[in-house]
This record gives structure tokens, C-alpha cells and sequence, in this order.
């Protein structure tokens, strides 16, 4: 099956600077590249995602970048402010495949 | 639009025990899913269902069982619980497939004695 990487396991900013939590990923036919973000006591949510056929997609303050020659793709995160803390999870999956693969989360502090 | 309900929040089990995880949907979603959260390893898939009566396994499958009886029901059962399946259990549905916005649970945290 899919193996992803994740890191850092925790990352700690200042509120108003910015965070890169970075994933890899094993299988090259993986296409689809979600993320999710998890606040305390609740379930996943999804912030942004990613297909193959796109190398960057931006949402406000949050943007996904995909590499994939080196099967890596990342959440860059600006202005981060303290609401922003939370754990965050990147996940993989292909297109006749009906699984769905997570890594194992980014845990991260904005410090006001 | 309940979303996805999960019952109950907190359950705690002895040993060789057995016990039912619900979770429902009201979305009218196809795919249902059910996950097991621990520290340090993610989300690990245990079962998923693309329709009723449909279900198939993922990477964490021994040990729980399922049933996709009607659309919007997707129970997890634990046939003797042991205390390696302490986790919190997140249910998640989508409309299709895992390649759309998967919609998740508020979890049940399960403690095994």
C-alpha cells in the first residue's frame, strides 16, 4: 500500500509568521492530495486539497505545493495566527483505489 | 443536517469483551469509512463501504468487523476486545469515493482493560 511521510511531527511560530509542514509519499499512481486540520476533542476537517494534474493551489492565507517527481507535497500556512493552532494531517489516495492513506500529523502552536 | 453522529463518546471495556460503535450519516453519502487514531501513527483505516452491502477491508482490519445494511448506518463491532484496540475511533463519509471531502465524526475514545 501508499506510505506517507510526514514532517515535523511538531512546529511551533509566532503568530504572523508563517509554517511549511511537508509530507512524501511512496506510490507515484497516488493522485489526489488532501489535507486535513484537527482541532482538540474533534474530528478531521478538510482545509485544502490537491490533484496531480496541478502543482499549486492557494486558499487565503493557506496553498498547497506538489512535486511530483519527488513525490512530495507540502501546506504552507501565512500570517499564521493563534486559531491556526491544531494538528494537521496530509493524506494520499489514487483513483481506483478506495483507500485513503494519512500521515501521522503535524502538531502545531502559534504563540500569540 | 445532523452530518455525520457517532455513539457513544467514551467507552470503557474489559477484556474478551464485545461492543458496537455507531456511526450514521444523513448526507446521503456512498462511501463510509472507519478509522482508528493513535499517537504518533495518524489515521489508520480499519473498514470502508462504497454502498450498502458493500464493505471492504483497509490496512487495520483483524479484530473488528462491519455490516452496510442501509445507506446512512455504518456499524463497527469489536469481537473480544483486547488492549491493544484503545484508540479513538473516527467514522467519515463522502459522497462518492476518498477522492472527494471526507467528513468525519466527533469519534468515540475507547479504553480497554
Amino acid at each position: 500500500g501508499e506510505n506517507v511521510e510526514q514532517h515535523p511531527s511538531t512546529l511551533s511560530v509566532q503568530e504572523g509568521d508563517s509554517a511549511v509542514i511537508k509530507c512524501t509519499y511512496s506510490d507515484s499512481a497516488s493522485n489526489y492530495f488532501p489535507w486535513y486540520k484537527q482541532e482538540l476533542g474533534k474530528g478531521p476537517q478538510l482545509i485544502i486539497d490537491i490533484r496531480s494534474n496541478v502543482g499549486e493551489k492557494k486558499d487565503q492565507r493557506i496553498a498547497v505545493t506538489l512535486n511530483k517527481t519527488a513525490k512530495h507535497f507540502s501546506l504552507h500556512i501565512t500570517e499564521t495566527q493563534p486559531e491556526d493552532s491544531a494538528v494537521y494531517f496530509c493524506a494520499a489516495s489514487k483513483g481506483n483505489f478506495n483507500k485513503f492513506y494519512f500521515g501521522s500529523g503535524t502538531k502545531l502552536n502559534v504563540k500569540p | 443536517n445532523a452530518g455525520v453522529t457517532q455513539t457513544p463518546k467514551f467507552q470503557v471495556l474489559k477484556t474478551g469483551q464485545s461492543m458496537t460503535l455507531q456511526c450514521a450519516q444523513d448526507m446521503n453519502h456512498e462511501y463510509m469509512s472507519w478509522y482508528r487514531q493513535d499517537p504518533g501513527m495518524g489515521l489508520r483505516l480499519i473498514h470502508y463501504s462504497v454502498g450498502a452491502g458493500i464493505t471492504d477491508q483497509g490496512e487495520v482490519p483483524n479484530g473488528y468487523n462491519v455490516s452496510r445494511s442501509t445507506t446512512e448506518d455504518f456499524p463497527l463491532r469489536l469481537l473480544s476486545a483486547a488492549p491493544s484496540q484503545t484508540s479513538v475511533y473516527f467514522c467519515a463519509s463522502s459522497y462518492r469515493g476518498p477522492q472527494e471531502t471526507q467528513y468525519f465524526g466527533p469519534g468515540t475514545r475507547l479504553l480497554v482493560l
